[in-house]
């Protein structure tokens, strides 16, 4: 099993939309978790970053953390053709340990 | 301000050929990564550098080895190239001390026929 399960998608969504993208995963020390934003051909880059539980929002962006339930989250609202990428989650349990990344999912914003 | 470099952008190898990858970075981060990205698979670790003059393993280490030159550089080596190590690489480099975000370079796409 891996320790972070995202799946792949792909997942089309009507501009407009509001999308929701999910990551599940099994260590329990995971403390920082993070959402990357990779567009074809490029390298990933960060787009929202949260320590422990709770939601952080930064524009039409929220992210989401249940440790409870070792489940994340990341909601786009008013999606644009613009948010057509491949999301990655990832997660560590300390600034000095290892990320790991979940596989990605890839969205399509239809016009 | 650069961020993460990485050359060259593209390499076509011949099995059994080496090569390096280069990656500075220009941020003064204590830890730098190398991944590798294949269709469905995600990002994997190849190997890593906490701090400058530690290197440790990462989740595919096999056919690579890397060195970290000094605080703002560290290159990756193939040293006999096979067709399964065709993929798309990746470094980055992290602050650390608690700032734990990632910042990637631009890839580096790698063929070995």
């Amino acid at each position: 099993q891996k320790e972070v399960e995202q799946d792949p998608g792909p997942l089309s969504v009507p501009e407009g939309a509001i999308v929701s993208l999910n990551c599940t995963y099994s260590n329990s020390a995971f403390q920082y978790f993070m959402w990357y934003r990779q567009y074809s051909r490029k390298g990933p880059e960060l787009l929202m970053y949260t320590y422990s539980s709770g939601n952080k929002e930064d524009g039409r962006f929220t992210a989401q953390v249940d440790k409870s339930s070792k489940y994340i989250s990341l909601f786009i609202r008013d999606s644009q053709p613009s948010d057509s990428a491949t999301y990655l989650c990832a997660m560590s349990a300390s600034s000095a340990s290892k990320i790991i990344f979940g596989s990605g999912t890839r969205l399509s914003i239809r016009p | 301000n650069a961020g993460v470099t990485q050359t060259p952008k593209f390499q076509v190898l011949k099995t059994g050929q080496s090569m390096t990858l280069q990656c500075a970075q220009d941020m003064n981060h204590n830890s730098m990564y190398w991944y590798r990205q294949d269709p469905g698979m995600g990002l994997r670790l190849i190997y890593y550098s906490a701090s400058e003059g530690t290197t440790d393993k990462g989740e595919v280490p096999n056919g690579y080895n890397v060195s970290r030159l000094n605080k703002r550089e560290f290159s990756l080596r193939l040293e006999s190239a096979a067709p399964s190590q065709t993929s798309v690489y990746f470094c980055a480099s992290r602050a650390g001390g608690g700032a734990d975000t990632q910042y990637f370079g631009p890839g580096t796409r790698l063929t070995v026929l």
